[in-house]
């Protein structure tokens, strides 16, 4: 059974660049479509993007400018880089696969990110 | 950019049904996703494609989608029930979620 794990520094400064990590396990990472969702405190759910194969990206227009997705399919790992953080960034990060119309069926567990001096 | 809406909130007793609305333009010619996330947890998908059920979740979940509005219905309602709920879709390669709806039991 296909599992998700984020990991990443859970505190960042403003305006420095937010790096996490999501590493799969139980499958290849070849297969599929590889999403990053965020959920702010007090706030719903929010996409950042999605990923497959480091050739077909897209991401949320609000936060195109400075959100960057890669796979590195040696480690099975896919990684989100969001540059110029600030406190509106706070939030937990999670990472998920995405089936196509079948939804976002495999999720991690999240980790939370802090964004404070 | 397109909007999907849902109530903040939905009450239900125990045992009664609940009813759980998302709108948006045109959403019938979408396929929607409903995830339910409970306090400290991940999402989790529990309809696709407006009503199919993923492996383990009870048939007491239903879902449907026509017109402007896909409806979440959780008959039996039960204390584990109680959570935020999400619909989503697709719009322009880019996923829409709703506002959330927080299902309380009372």
């Amino acid at each position: 059974q296909m599992q998700l794990q984020e990991s990443g520094p859970g505190l960042v400064k403003p305006s420095e660049t937010l790096s996490l990590t999501c590493t799969v396990s139980g499958g290849s990472i070849r297969s599929y479509y590889w999403t990053w969702i965020r959920r702010p405190p007090g706030k719903g759910l929010e996409w950042i993007g999605y990923i497959y194969n480091n050739d077909n990206t897209n991401y949320n227009p609000s936060l195109k400018s400075r959100v960057t997705a890669s796979v590195d399919a040696s480690k099975n790992q896919f990684s989100l880089k969001l540059t110029s953080v600030t406190f509106m960034d706070t939030a937990v990060y999670y990472c998920a696969r995405f089936n196509g119309d079948n939804g976002m069926d495999v999720w991690g567990q999240g980790t939370t990110v802090t964004v404070s001096s | 950019s397109y909007v999907l809406a849902q109530p903040p909130s939905v009450s239900v007793s125990p045992g009664q049904t609940a009813t759980i609305t998302c709108s948006g333009d045109d959403l019938g010619d979408k396929y929607v996703c409903w995830y339910r996330q409970k306090p400290g947890q991940s999402p989790l998908l529990v309809i696709y494609q407006d009503y199919k059920r993923p492996s383990g979740i009870p048939e007491r979940l239903s879902g449907s989608n026509s017109g402007n509005t896909a409806t979440l219905t959780i008959t039996g309602t039960q204390a584990m029930d109680e959570a935020d709920y999400y619909c989503q879709v697709w719009d322009s390669s880019t996923a829409i979620f709703g506002g959330g709806t927080k299902l309380t039991v009372l």
